[in-house]
């Protein structure tokens, strides 16, 4: 079945201690993306990767770093995390991120107390 | 200035019945992409149908139709004969092609929040 997993599916966490969402896709997709999704905010991108160590920032990628060595995997990592870091979650990805569909994996509630 | 613009933060339809969801865009770039998705409350981002700028035809599937006019720049989706599994929040969304920042950006709107009544 064509996908994208993420896990976890939920995380709570304490602030400064790092952590890793993982992301993988296998539909062998060029281009992969994470969201943020926040109440009144709507879904915002934090970092995008149009191939394998081609990666660049979205509109809010402060806090946030990612990595993409091979094609089907796309971490994002919170080095220090922080309360305010805590949102909703989707990694996403299209086969070329401009003339194809989005498909987004099933998501990650994140909780910084 | 907002590029995506949903306009109806909630709506009530009754079983059986078509509704539209609204949606307004912003662009002046001349080729882009327009996404509906619904998000039912387990969270997960569902894609339901896609408009290319260069299409000449509405799309359609299914049940859903995309009201695509682009000298209004409005994009909205139709969902016709409502089912109580049709509640759920449905986003609006836009890639531009040649955007100069981040390629390949979905641009969301905030959402319209659809609740079927039996």
């Amino acid at each position: 079945e064509a996908q994208v997993t993420q896990n976890p599916r939920y995380l709570i966490t304490v602030t400064g201690k790092k952590l890793t969402v993982t992301c993988s896709q296998n539909m062998n997709h060029e281009y992969m993306s994470w969201y943020r999704q926040d109440p009144g905010l709507g879904l915002r991108q934090i970092y995008y990767s149009m191939n394998v160590e081609v990666t660049d920032k979205g509109d809010v990628p402060e806090g946030y770093k990612v990595s993409r060595k091979e094609k089907r995997n796309f971490p994002l990592i919170l080095e220090s995390p922080s309360p305010n870091q805590t949102s909703l979650y989707f990694c996403a990805s299209s086969l070329d991120g401009e003339f194809y569909g989005y498909t987004f994996g099933s998501g990650t509630r994140l909780t910084v107390v | 200035a907002q590029k995506i613009t949903q306009t109806q933060p909630g709506m009530f339809v009754q079983e059986k019945e078509a509704v539209t969801l609204d949606c307004t865009y912003d662009t002046s770039d001349p080729s882009y992409g327009l996404f509906w998705y619904k998000q039912p409350s387990s969270g997960e981002m569902i894609f339901l149908i896609y408009q290319g700028s260069y299409d000449q035809q509405n799309a359609t599937e299914g049940r859903y139709s995309l009201n695509f006019q682009k000298a209004r720049k409005s994009a909205n989706l139709v969902i016709s004969a409502s089912q109580l599994g049709d509640s759920a929040m449905y986003f609006c969304a836009m890639r531009e092609v040649n955007y100069g920042g981040s390629q390949g950006n979905l641009i969301f709107g905030k959402g319209t929040k659809l609740s079927v009544k039996p």
